[in-house]
């Protein structure tokens, strides 16, 4: 079962504007979420976390919301740039259960254009 | 090292052919990860590595699959028997300890099964 999921496979945005990714997830026991960054032939980066206490955390032009009622978090980066364009995938931790383990989404392209 | 380093880059293997993947972690990164990507999908949990011992290995999907550390350093991931649905880029993340902060992720093995 796909406890982590990313309904959009590709966003496409111009310089300048707002990209929004979205992720849902299933598991009422996750309690941390993690936002990274995948450039082609290159392992993920971290980006940006927050903790199941807060419901945005904020760091330069991203910015990551939190719902927990609605299991959806996303990730706002503004303003775009075309250094952005990268596969981004949201991740999910169960500490108290499943200690360093993180479950992944399936990734969506974003293409900033010039 | 300055990052954590993955060998090979690329593997082609015919079935039935035994591999080995090797990742060398961030010096000082007490804990360890192993995850795959096969085409399409995100990240799949393998193993996770507390110094040597493997607390987590929940994730491997078959006894074809094995994994060790040694020295608290270098990992091995051993594919036995390796069948066409082994193809993915696996990857190897360290952190300096088992939080779930951000990992510091390799650039992988793309191995392919022929």
């Amino acid at each position: 079962d796909q406890q982590v999921k990313q309904n959009s496979p590709s966003l496409s945005v111009q310089e300048g504007r707002i990209s929004i990714l979205n992720c849902d997830y299933t598991n009422s026991m996750f309690d941390y979420f993690l936002w990274y960054k995948k450039y082609p032939a290159e392992g993920p980066t971290f980006l940006i976390s927050i903790s199941s206490i807060k419901d945005k955390n904020e760091d330069g032009r991203f910015t990551v919301f939190l719902n927990k009622s609605a299991k959806h978090l996303s990730l706002h980066i503004v303003p775009s740039q075309p250094g952005d364009s990268a596969v981004y995938f949201c991740a999910a931790s169960a500490r108290e259960t499943s200690g360093s383990r993180l479950t992944f989404g399936e990734g969506t392209q974003l293409t900033v254009n010039p | 090292g300055a990052g954590v380093s993955q060998s090979p880059s690329n593997k082609v293997t015919e079935k039935g052919k035994d591999v080995e993947l090797r990742c060398d972690p961030i010096s000082g990164h007490t804990a360890l990860y192993w995850y795959r990507q096969s085409l399409g999908q995100g990240l799949e949990f393998l193993i996770y590595f507390q110094g040597n011992s493997a607390p987590d290995k929940s994730g491997l999907p078959s006894d074809r699959f094995s994994a060790e550390r040694t020295g608290g350093s270098v990992s091995t991931l051993t594919i036995q028997r390796t069948q066409q649905e082994d193809s993915a880029v696996y990857l190897c993340a360290s952190s300096l300890r088992p939080a779930n902060y951000g990992y510091t992720f390799g650039s992988g093995t793309r191995l392919t099964v022929v």
